[in-house]
């Protein structure tokens, strides 16, 4: 079983709708939680992070993280063909903050 | 803050030479910088975690004669493809994260890669 888990896609939206993107995780002692913006060719950028359950806004993100499902997602609003990119998901266990686990990314294509 | 800076971006090397990268902190201390390795279309492949002042630890299968790290300072770590070969060319990404107090991980953040190609 993988670290961390995501859907390949690639996801598409329309323009203007809201992007669910979903990660799942396999270790309970996980406890920090960062999604990635990765551009065709560019390295990845943070977009946000969360630590504690419930949900974390900020702008059109919001990151919603539910422990004892053990997953965590981003919901973009407001879809732009800007937003296509391919999102990763990382997670910290709490014993080793020198350690990232990546999923492999979602692709999210945005249609005008 | 919490910029990473990477050079050069770009190289274009022959086979059997050798290429070097920087992976800078700008405006923070990193005692921790981490190579990645991704390949079109391919998911982030972590090489070596980079430790200043002490050697670097390398992941199951990469060659530490051949991806030599040095973490000379706080705020550089260098990564050198030493005779490079064309199965070598591919897209370097270094990353550091700020070390926080607490209970929780500062996120990691990424140069802008350098994409490595040898003829």
């Amino acid at each position: 079983q993988k670290e961390v888990e995501q859907n390949s896609g690639p996801l598409s939206v329309p323009e203007g709708a809201i992007a669910s993107l979903n990660c799942t995780y396999s270790d309970r002692g996980s406890q920090s939680f960062f999604w990635y913006r990765q551009y065709s060719g560019k390295s990845p950028e943070l977009i946000m992070f969360i630590y504690s359950n419930g949900d974390k806004e900020d702008g059109r993100f919001t990151a919603q993280l539910n422990k004892a499902s053990q997953y965590v997602s981003l919901l973009i609003r407001d879809s732009q063909p800007s937003d296509s990119a391919t999102y990763l998901c990382a997670v910290i266990r709490r014993n080793n903050f020198n350690k990232f686990y990546f999923g492999s990314g979602t692709k999210l294509n945005v249609k005008p | 803050g919490a910029v990473v800076s990477q050079h050069p971006s770009r190289v274009i090397c022959k086979s059997g030479t050798s290429v070097k990268i920087e992976c800078r902190s700008l405006d923070f201390q990193a005692t921790t910088m981490f190579w990645y390795r991704q390949f079109p279309k391919k998911s982030l492949m972590l090489m070596a975690t980079s430790n200043e002042g002490s050697k670097a630890t390398y992941e199951q299968g990469v060659e530490k004669d051949k991806f030599l790290i040095n973490h000379a300072s706080l705020t550089l770590s260098t990564l050198t493809v030493t005779s490079a070969h064309p199965e070598d060319s591919s897209f370097y990404i270094c990353s550091a994260r700020e070390e926080w107090q607490g209970a929780y991980s500062s996120p990691l953040h990424f140069g802008n890669g350098t994409r490595l190609t040898v003829t």
